[in-house]
């Protein structure tokens, strides 16, 4: 399996405070992705990264932002959760972004109160 | 709106049927790629397709590609129980380095 870690697995948290996940990688890739899954939506990007201090947007970033200081960690903030943001929210890695697999964390199940 | 629609969102079939689906796409792409979800769990790799291919196999998959209809099949052929899972198909947009997905289809294979 590749290695690609995301913590915390499961929180719960209140509107209006900020949340931090992390996801961290030992394959060295290049890119990143931050997706969160709700019923019905499937999966949407959030944000990603093509390399340290390298990011983008997704289709849904509002309220999201994200940092990429080290290729091994890529850290996804909800500035001031809200009800609306509670999912679950999986991260994965790639080495390229046409040509390779991506591989993808087990998810973080975030519920805001 | 998503880059990758699925259809049907749901299936149910039962073992030793074959399953199909299908993906439609907006954009240009490099590649697609289809993957797997079992239940509560991260998403499975199982096979890539890229735009200058029609057709592609890995074991019991059949993956197809019309880049002139911008949309793509799955073919699992002999269901299995196992096969029980969620099904995304992926793009790589041709102008970006997004790797985007559609809503799934849901497939029941039952014993």
């Amino acid at each position: 399996d590749a290695g690609i870690t995301q913590s915390p697995r499961h929180k719960v948290t209140e509107t209006g405070t900020p949340v931090t996940l992390r996801c961290h990688q030992t394959e060295n890739h290049r890119y990143m992705y931050w997706y969160r899954q709700d019923p019905g939506h499937g999966l949407r990007l959030i944000h990603y990264s093509y390399g340290v201090k390298d990011t983008d947007k997704g289709e849904v970033s509002d309220g999201y932002s994200v940092s990429r200081s080290k290729t091994e960690d890529f850290l996804l903030t909800l500035e001031s959760a809200t009800s609306s943001q509670t999912s679950v929210y999986f991260c994965a890695i790639s080495e390229s972004s046409n040509l390779d697999e991506a591989f993808f964390g087990q998810g973080t199940r975030l519920t805001v109160v | 709106s998503q880059q990758g629609e699925e259809d049907p969102q749901a299936l149910s079939i039962q073992e030793g049927e074959n399953a199909t689906m299908n993906c439609s796409y907006k954009t240009s792409i490099n590649n697609l790629q289809w993957y797997r979800q079992n239940s509560g769990r991260g998403l499975v790799h199982l096979i890539l397709i890229r735009s200058n291919e029609r057709e592609k196999h890995s074991g019991r998959l059949r993956v197809t590609l019309d880049t002139s209809k911008k949309s793509s099949s799955l073919l699992i052929t002999a269901s299995r129980a196992a096969d029980t899972a969620s099904y995304f198909c992926a793009t790589d947009e041709a102008a970006g380095n997004k790797l985007t997905f559609g809503g799934g289809t849901r497939v029941l294979v039952k014993p």
